[in-house]
């Protein structure tokens, strides 16, 4: 069965430390989706992909990176980590949808980051 | 600039007791609205697309609404299987994908 994965479920980093997050789907969707979840704030988008190659920039998205060399995979890098970035993550993706479908996202398990 | 609105922010309900719970939008032409479900340390989980008012849904004792202006999620004869965070998110027709999510409702079922 097609699926969305994610890895490490759970990190703890250091203040100032780089961080990959994984993300892998086997949908063959186009679209990826990264977004952040907080206590009272519910999901805010960070990057997002339409492709390979192309990547966008959400409403949250200062600090974090991504890029897409290929249809399964999106990681989110966090260039310098920070306190503020603690928070549970979570991959999506989507179909391109047509005219008359709407882009249904499918959502990973998440990975809960803790920034010390 | 595309809002949604969940209310209430927690309930909690006895077995076999109906409620609804209510998402409010203001968005710039929906293209569709969704519900989902998410557990304690789980992903959402996709439940339903509404598309236009006056259109519902349902699954088991779940019934998705839409009007113009809100959505309502009921919940009837609740089990306690129920308990989780709904969330709601509408994409506007000029979103190109892009999901715009309410904070969810907490809703918790006791026997």
């Amino acid at each position: 069965d097609a699926e969305i994965t994610q890895s490490p479920r759970h990190k703890i980093t250091e203040t100032g430390r780089q961080v990959t997050l994984a993300c892998h789907q086997t949908w063959n969707h186009n679209n990826m989706f990264w977004y952040r979840q907080d206590l009272g704030h519910g999901l805010r988008l960070i990057h997002y992909s339409y492709g390979v190659h192309d990547t966008n920039k959400g409403e949250v998205s200062d600090g974090y990176s991504v890029s897409r060399s290929n249809t399964e995979d999106l990681p989110l890098t966090l260039e310098s980590a920070a306190s503020s970035q603690t928070s549970v993550y979570f991959c999506a993706s989507s179909e391109i949808a047509g005219v008359t479908s709407t882009d249904t996202q499918y959502f990973g398990p998440g990975t809960r980051l803790t920034v010390l | 600039e595309d809002q949604v609105t969940q209310s209430p922010e927690a309930l909690r309900l006895q077995e076999g007791e109906s409620s609804s719970l209510n998402c409010s939008y203001t968005v710039s032409g929906l293209r569709g609205l969704f519900w989902y479900r998410q557990d304690p340390g789980k992903g959402p989980e996709f439940l339903f697309t509404l598309y236009s008012a006056g259109e519902e849904k349902e699954k088991e004792r779940l019934k998705a609404t839409l009007t113009k202006k809100e959505s309502f999620l009921h919940i009837t004869a609740p089990k306690p299987e129920d308990s989780a965070t709904y969330l709601c998110a509408v994409q506007a027709s000029d979103s190109w994908g892009k999901f715009q999510f309410g904070a969810g409702t907490q809703v918790v079922v006791t026997p």
